[in-house]
């Protein structure tokens, strides 16, 4: 079991460009996460899937930012039209909702920086 | 939005002495969570903690939640100076189970030698 993966590690682009980040979930776990970091602040959730089913969305994911996890397994965060407030660093979480242990396997994050 | 304040924002203390940092939150939970994160990494889970729980130990880490006061304490002893990173704590108030955690705004504990 390799853990959370997430990809790339740091984007820097031009306010504008669309972006897109990828999540590899631990693989028996059917719940992923999806949460926003800015520097100094604690994780902001965005979204969650339980299996393919986008089940709770964030009034912080705008009309911008899609989510999705086609068949269950990786997930995709997609930003268009970046603006420099959305410089964050995106966090990945899975979890297991079988073994009902309630913690959250963080990946190391997708750092991005709009110029 | 964040669930709630952590306090001290940021302790700076000696390897070996015990750092204790405190979290407050708003609505009532099934569980809480403390996590650790170094710096530019993502967030590792440490301990957590029950709504029916009062204290729980891990090796060194001693958690206490009380619900009445919607507060919680982490308890690193004998601290060390890999421990220097920026401790979480986070609710699941879920009523559906789902998991969802709210985050607190962190405290960060440097430990110097």
């Amino acid at each position: 079991d390799t853990g959370v993966s997430q990809d790339p590690r740091h984007k820097i682009t031009k306010r504008g460009q669309n972006v897109t980040f990828r999540c590899d979930p631990i693989s028996e776990h059917n719940r992923l996460y999806w949460y926003r970091q800015t520097l100094g602040q604690g994780p902001e959730f965005l979204t969650y899937f339980q299996n393919e089913a986008q089940l709770e969305k964030s009034r912080l994911l705008s009309d911008r930012f899609s989510a999705e996890r086609p068949k269950g397994s990786f997930s995709t965060l997609e930003i268009q039209r970046t603006e420099q407030g959305d410089s964050a660093m995106y966090l990945c979480a899975s979890s297991s909702r079988i073994r009902r242990t309630g913690e959250l396997f963080f990946g190391e994050g997708s750092r991005l920086t709009v110029l | 939005s964040q669930q709630g304040e952590e306090d001290p924002q940021a302790l700076s203390i000696q390897e070996g002495e015990n750092a204790t940092m405190n979290c407050s939150y708003k609505t009532s939970i099934n569980n809480l969570q403390w996590y650790r994160q170094n710096s530019g990494r993502g967030l590792v889970h440490l301990i957590l903690i029950r709504s029916n729980e009062r204290e729980k130990h891990s090796g060194r880490l001693r958690v206490t939640l009380d619900t009445s006061k919607k507060s919680s304490s982490l308890l690193i002893t004998a601290s060390r100076a890999a421990d220097t990173a920026s401790y979480f704590c986070a609710t699941d108030a879920g009523a559906g189970g789902g998991n969802k955690l709210t985050f607190g705004t962190g405290t960060q504990l440097k430990v110097e030698l």
